[in-house]
């Protein structure tokens, strides 16, 4: 039983095309997360929803929009994509019952290419 | 800000042999926990172990054990009899309860057969 799931797990599009990337946990978490592991393999917090709230998002552009329709749930939608975009997307969820570092699972990642 | 620092960006390992990777971290709290997660080349982000701060005894997970020295900041990752199956990216990460985890660079891990 997958127990953090990501769709579609490549994604190839063009410069300037809008796509959304889906993410689903059957893990009954409250939290969930969007990375984004660059060229390099660094591991960097995009987003972070709680119970559906927004918690935290980082310095990323507007073109990133996520959207939590429900706490099992947690998809990224990128606007006007940009060659720089290209990475791959990780999502997990935890449980953060004292928000004191919980362990957070990951889901298979999302490899977005750009051209 | 937190900080984690992974000072060996690749590591090579006789199959069978013990390697310990490295981490140490920067922090101002006294309440955190760390992670490292194994991530090969099927792109899946594992998780490998994970310490407490309070708790002063190492964690274990079979062949995988910590070396935390909470004083020091240190937070090293032994893993004993490597097998071909351990080649993979090692991050260490740091979480304290601000709904993210703060990841290292990484260390590629080679097994020698």
């Amino acid at each position: 039983d997958t127990a953090v799931s990501q769709t579609p797990k490549y994604l190839v599009t063009q410069m300037g095309n809008d796509k959304s990337i889906k993410c689903e946990q059957n893990l009954g978490h409250d939290t969930m997360y969007w990375y984004k592991q660059d060229s390099k393999k660094f591991l960097k917090i995009m987003f972070s929803y709680n119970n559906k709230e927004l918690i935290i998002n980082e310095t990323v552009p507007n073109r990133f929009s996520p959207k939590s329709p429900d706490k099992a749930h947690l998809n990224l939608h990128i606007n006007s994509l940009e060659l720089g975009d290209s990475a791959v997307y990780f999502c997990a969820s935890s449980q953060p019952r004292g928000t004191r570092g919980e362990t957070q699972y990951f889901g298979p990642g999302t490899r977005l290419l750009v051209l | 800000a937190q900080t984690v620092t992974q000072s060996q960006p690749e590591m090579s390992v006789q199959e069978a042999e013990t390697v310990t990777l490295s981490c140490t971290y920067d922090t101002s709290e006294s309440d955190y926990y760390l992670f490292w997660y194994k991530q090969p080349p099927s792109r899946q982000m594992i998780l490998v172990i994970r310490q407490e701060a309070y708790k002063q005894q190492n964690a274990t997970e079979n062949r995988f054990s910590v070396n935390f020295q909470k004083a020091a900041k240190s937070f090293s990752l032994k893993i004993s009899d490597s097998q071909l199956g351990d080649a993979a990216m090692y991050f260490c990460a740091y979480g304290a309860g601000s709904y993210q985890l703060t990841f290292g660079k990484g260390t590629k891990l080679s097994v020698i057969p």
